[in-house]
Formats: C-alpha cells, structure tokens, sequence
C-alpha cells in the first residue's frame, strides 16, 4: 500500500527556520516525483513545487522560488520542504505528494502538515 | 502563467446530476485530473487523464474535455459529495484551478 506520512503540526515564531518531511513507503520512492502543495486558511490549493527523488533535480513554481527549498534523503524515501526565516504568511498546511509522470496528477497525498506562524 | 478557472460553487439536488467546469487555454490539448477535498481532509484523486477514475472511485464521477473546456460530472449526486473539488493541468508546470465547492441540498 502506498503511503505519504507527513511530519506533524508546527508553532513557530516570524524569522524562525523550519524543515518539514513526507516519507514514503509501498512503492519504488526513487522513480517518482513528489510535489509540494499550499492551502492556506480557507483557500485553494496551490503548487509550490516537484522534487524527483532519485537525483533531487528540483522544479520551483515561480511564486515560491526562493522563498522555500526542496530536498531529499533517498536512503530514507523522504522528501523535505524547508523555510529559513518563516513570515505569519507562510502560515497554512502543506501536502506532499507523489506525481504520476506519464499522467501529470498527482496520485497519492500525504495527510498534511499545519505550520502556524505567529509572534 | 497558464490560470484554470473553476465556478466558485455550484448547488445539486440529491439525486441529480452536478456539472463542474474548468477552463484553460488549450485545456483539451492537456491531460485534466480532478480532486475531491473534504474539510479537514487531504485532496483525493477523483479522476485523471480527463476520464479516468483510480480504484475505488465510484461510477457516478465522470469526467470529458474538449476545447478549452474540462468537466467534471457527478451523476445522481450523494450527500457525500459535497467537498471542494479542483481541477489540474500540466501547462510545462502543475497548475490547479481554484476550486468549487459542491453544495448538496
């Protein structure tokens, strides 16, 4: 069974660092892309990203282009998503999620992670 | 940047069929999926390569696309399908649509 297990919520303060994990399990971690999704409160859902994981060549959506950075540990089927000076904007919850290539969807998600931002 | 754009919400009956548009240019060049979001709940994959449904999904979701023009089709819609629904594309990079709440009353 393919699962995305997401890090759990985070309370942090403005200009605090942050790094938050989807590990995989069930499938082949190596072979797929996994995405990193927004939701603010109340909002849509927006792309932020694609990591693959193999070689973790990165894909940035112009509007998160260097205000986040995207990794991953092979050895572990995890994938990172990581702030280095956070802003109560960046507060909302974060999917990760595995890309199916040959398709362009995204297949299966991770339960999410809420990250509040807040002085 | 490519923009899909999806109703803001759109009312059904139970019983009755919902339709649920999303609009981008070219979209029926593209492979469209959908998602079924929940509150409090992770998207769920409802149908993908425009007419697809994963495992699990029931029969009564459908999906077509034409033109610029996708669909999503709920027919004889369930008190369980009320949720958020958003479509998605692949315009060189991932783009969704806004969403459209389904109301079913």
């Amino acid at each position: 069974e393919v699962q995305l297990v997401q890090s759990g919520a985070e309370v942090k303060k403005p200009g605090d660092s942050l790094k938050i994990s989807c590990q995989g399990s069930g499938y082949s971690f190596t072979n797929f892309w996994i995405g990193w999704v927004r939701q603010m409160p109340g909002k849509g859902l927006e792309w932020m990203g694609i990591i693959y994981l193999s070689d973790s060549d990165t894909r940035y959506s112009p509007s998160f282009q260097g205000q986040v950075t995207m990794s991953a540990d092979k050895s572990i089927n995890t994938a990172y998503l990581q702030w280095s000076s956070l802003k109560a904007s960046d507060t909302a919850v974060y999917y990760c999620a595995r890309l199916y290539s040959s398709s362009s969807n995204f297949d299966y998600w991770g339960q999410g992670t809420q990250v509040t931002v807040s002085s | 940047s490519y923009e899909l754009t999806q109703p803001p919400s759109v009312s059904v009956s139970p019983g009755q069929t919902a339709s649920i548009t999303c609009s981008g240019a070219n979209l029926g060049d593209k492979y469209t999926s959908w998602y079924q979001q929940k509150p409090g709940q992770s998207p769920v994959l409802v149908i993908y390569q425009n007419n697809k449904r994963p495992s699990g999904i029931p029969e009564r979701f459908s999906g077509s696309s034409s033109g610029n023009t996708a669909t999503l089709t709920v027919s004889g819609t369930q008190t369980m399908d009320e949720a958020d629904y958003y479509c998605q594309a692949w315009y060189s990079s991932v783009v969704f649509g806004g969403g459209t709440k389904l109301t079913v009353l």
